[in-house]
């Protein structure tokens, strides 16, 4: 097990243009978590599955975003309409259900420009 | 909402014990978290402690809880160069969501 994995590690893209991003959780975690980190502030929590099911949406995330994971296993993030503000590193997060421990992806990180 | 408060710096010579407070708002937290992020790094899961207990020892890091009080600390004993990071404390709420506070950037003088 290789552990989180996230892909691309970096993006750049032009405002207004659509990204997405990929994460595949700890094979068998059955939680996974979406997280925004910009520069000198903690992860920001955005969304959460257990298997497939979206749990929760962060009341702060713009209707831009939209996130996926269809079949209880990787997961896509997707932003439409990319904004400037919208650049960040985006952390994705696996654990069991209320299992101790939460291990993170490397984050790909995107710069709109 | 649930809130996670720590002190943005610390400055602590090397070989000294660095200490690292956190207090959060949830008294139905699970677990909580410390968390390191090295510079250009992803976050890098140091320790943990469930929320019925009010110590744990792991090698130099020492975790307490104090439950009525909310409040979390992280003692690194010996702090080496090394230990130079932002450290993060986390809390697993009710609902099962991992909320962070914004990171204590420790320092190591030599």
């Amino acid at each position: 097990d290789t552990g989180v994995s996230q892909d691309p590690r970096h993006k750049i893209t032009k405002r207004g243009q659509n990204v997405t991003f990929r994460c595949d959780p700890i094979s068998e975690h059955n939680r996974l978590y979406w997280y925004r980190q910009t520069l000198g502030q903690g992860p920001e929590f955005l969304t959460y599955f257990q298997n497939e099911a979206q749990l929760e949406k962060s009341r702060l995330l713009s209707d831009r975003f939209s996130a996926e994971r269809p079949k209880g296993s990787f997961s896509t993030l997707e932003i439409q309409r990319t904004e400037q503000g919208d650049s960040a590193m985006y952390l994705c997060a696996s654990s069991l259900v209320s299992g101790e421990q939460a291990f993170f992806g490397q984050g790909t990180r995107l710069t709109v420009v | 909402g649930e809130d996670v408060e720590q002190s943005l710096f610390l400055s602590v010579r090397e070989g000294d014990s660095s200490v690292i407070n956190c207090t959060y708002t949830d008294s139905s937290s699970t677990y909580l978290y410390w968390y390191k992020q090295e510079p250009g790094a992803g976050l890098q899961l140091l320790t943990y402690i469930f929320s019925n207990m009010d110590m744990k020892q792991d090698q130099r890091l020492t975790v307490l809880l104090n439950k009525k009080d909310k409040h979390l600390s992280l003692r690194i004993a010996d702090t080496q160069t090394g230990d130079s990071a932002i450290y993060f404390c986390a809390e697993r709420d009710r609902d099962d969501k991992i909320i962070f506070g914004k990171g204590t950037r420790l320092h190591i003088l030599p």
